[in-house]
């Protein structure tokens, strides 16, 4: 069971393009992650944020966590091929405080040449 | 090692056989976790680890299921009598500390195995 609703579920865009891919819940979180998944392989972290209307960039990309830590975006700017993978947004709450993360269905992104 | 290494990468079992899957965290690593993930979906929380003492096993879909860590480093996670829903990836993930919900750390993920019962 997902508590995390990510959309949209596919999207393929041009090399050069913007993106934005969301992440909603109903629950308040603690902290949040965004996750880039190729195929084969595990997750790795992009980011972790933790205070509501946060926003951190890392080079192209910008994440948001929303005022009431219930949602969070993940933008992309000139999107490059090697952006593609799966996008997953994991959520921690507070009553698992050691750790254990909500993971959402993901966003599958391709970035076409 | 450099990363979490999980072995076999793949394994297809017949239904009803017993697997057994390995994970080596990373050197020193405090906190181990494995998450299952069915194809098209985001990993799903099994069973965590601090140590060798296993915290959180609710995530576990049935008694077929067992995980162990005995020496705090290396773990295993078992399922007995595999069944065709158990085709999944498992991903085994690592942390080098006993993780607070507001840490920037995240999870080092091994690549997983692809366990496939027909």
């Amino acid at each position: 069971t997902q508590l995390l609703e990510q959309s949209p579920q596919f999207l393929s865009i041009q090399e050069g393009e913007n993106l934005t891919v969301y992440c909603n819940s109903s629950s308040v979180f603690s902290s949040l992650q965004w996750y880039r998944q190729e195929p084969g392989e595990g997750p790795v972290l992009l980011v972790t944020v933790v205070t509501g209307g946060e926003v951190k960039k890392l080079k192209r990309l910008t994440f948001q966590f929303g005022d009431a830590r219930k949602d969070s975006s993940l933008h992309i700017t000139a999107a490059q091929p090697g952006d593609t993978g799966l996008y997953l947004c994991a959520g921690g709450s507070i009553a698992d405080s050691w750790g254990k993360f909500q993971f959402g269905a993901g966003t599958q992104v391709v970035v076409t040449p | 090692g450099a990363g979490v290494s999980q072995s076999p990468r793949y394994k297809v079992a017949k239904r009803g056989q017993d697997v057994a899957l390995r994970c080596d965290p990373i050197s020193g690593h405090v906190s181990l976790f494995w998450y299952q993930q069915a194809l098209g979906q985001g990993p799903e929380f099994l069973t965590y680890f601090q140590n060798e003492a296993q915290l959180d096993k609710s995530g576990l879909p049935s008694d077929r299921f067992f995980a162990e860590r005995p020496e705090g480093s290396v773990s295993t996670l078992k399922i007995q009598r595999t069944q065709q829903e158990d085709s999944a990836v498992y991903l085994c993930a690592s942390s080098p500390q006993l993780l607070s919900i507001l840490t920037t750390y995240g999870y080092t993920f091994g690549s997983g195995t692809r366990l496939t019962v027909v």
